[in-house]
C-alpha cells in the first residue's frame, strides 16, 4: 500500500529556520489531509489539517499547503523550534471513508 | 484535556497465545479505532468501531483479530493466537464524529512483542 508517501525518512533544520515536510499521495479521491507529530512512546498528536478545497491553511507557526494537481502536500514550520523535534506524519482520507491512510514518516531534528 | 488510555504499555508474549489490549477512549466519543505501527514502518488503520459494531476493517484484520466495547468504557482488541509479525505499536483511537470529526485522539500506544 504505497497511496501516501513521504519520500524524506529525517530532516535537520536549525532552530529559527523553515521547516518544509513533504508528502505525496496517488489516490485522487483523496479529500481531507492531516499532519500528525509524534514523540516517542506517545501516540500520534494532530497538528493541523485541510481540506480539498483549499490550498492553504495557517495555524501559528504551521502551515499546510495543498497542490491537487501534483497530489503534494506540505508542512511549513516557521520558525523551527527544538521542541518541534518528533516524527511527523501525513494522513488523508476519503470523505465518508472511516479511516486514515498514513505516510511513513518523517524525523525532524531542529538543532538550537 | 480529555485522552485516550492504552493499557498496559508494553506486553510480551509466547507466540501462539492470546492477548487483548484494553483502550478507554474519551467518554462522550462514539467512534473507536484500532492502528498499529510495525517497527520502522508506517501506522496501518486495523478497525474502526460504531455503534457497537465493525464499520470498516483492513486486510491485516483477519479472524484472529476481533473487537469489544464490553462495558460501555473500554474498548478492547483481541488477538487470538499471536505471530511473530504481530509484533507492533498498537494504537487505539476515538472521535466524536467519525474520521472527519472533532477530536481524532490516538492513545500513547501498546508496545506488543511476540517472541
Amino acid at each position: 500500500d504505497q497511496q501516501v508517501k513521504q519520500n524524506s525518512p529525517s530532516l535537520s533544520v536549525q532552530e529559527g529556520r523553515i521547516s518544509i515536510l513533504n508528502c505525496d499521495y496517488t489516490n485522487s479521491m483523496f479529500d481531507y489531509f492531516l499532519w500528525y507529530k509524534k514523540y516517542p512512546a506517545e501516540g500520534p498528536t494532530f497538528l493541523i489539517s485541510i481540506s480539498s478545497i483549499k490550498d492553504k491553511n495557517e495555524d501559528g507557526r504551521f502551515t499546510v499547503f495543498l497542490n491537487k494537481s501534483a497530489k503534494h502536500l506540505s508542512l511549513h514550520i516557521v520558525p523551527s523550534q527544538p521542541g518541534d523535534s518528533a516524527v511527523y506524519f501525513c494522513a488523508t482520507t476519503i470523505y465518508n471513508f472511516n479511516k486514515f491512510y498514513f505516510g511513513s514518516g518523517t524525523k525532524l531534528n531542529v538543532k538550537p | 484535556e480529555p485522552e485516550v488510555t492504552q493499557t498496559p504499555s508494553h506486553q510480551v508474549t509466547q507466540m501462539g497465545q492470546e492477548v487483548i489490549l484494553r483502550c478507554v477512549p474519551i467518554s462522550n466519543h462514539l467512534y473507536f479505532y484500532w492502528y498499529r505501527q510495525i517497527l520502522g514502518q508506517k501506522v496501518e488503520f486495523l478497525v474502526s468501531f460504531y455503534n457497537n459494531e465493525i464499520s470498516e476493517k483492513s486486510e491485516i484484520f483477519d479472524d484472529q483479530f476481533s473487537v469489544e466495547r464490553p462495558d460501555g468504557s473500554n474498548f478492547t482488541l483481541k488477538i487470538r493466537s499471536t505471530k511473530l509479525e504481530d509484533s507492533a505499536m498498537y494504537f487505539c483511537a476515538s472521535s466524536e464524529g467519525g474520521v472527519r470529526g472533532y477530536g481524532y485522539t490516538f492513545g500513547s500506544g501498546t508496545r506488543l512483542t511476540v517472541v
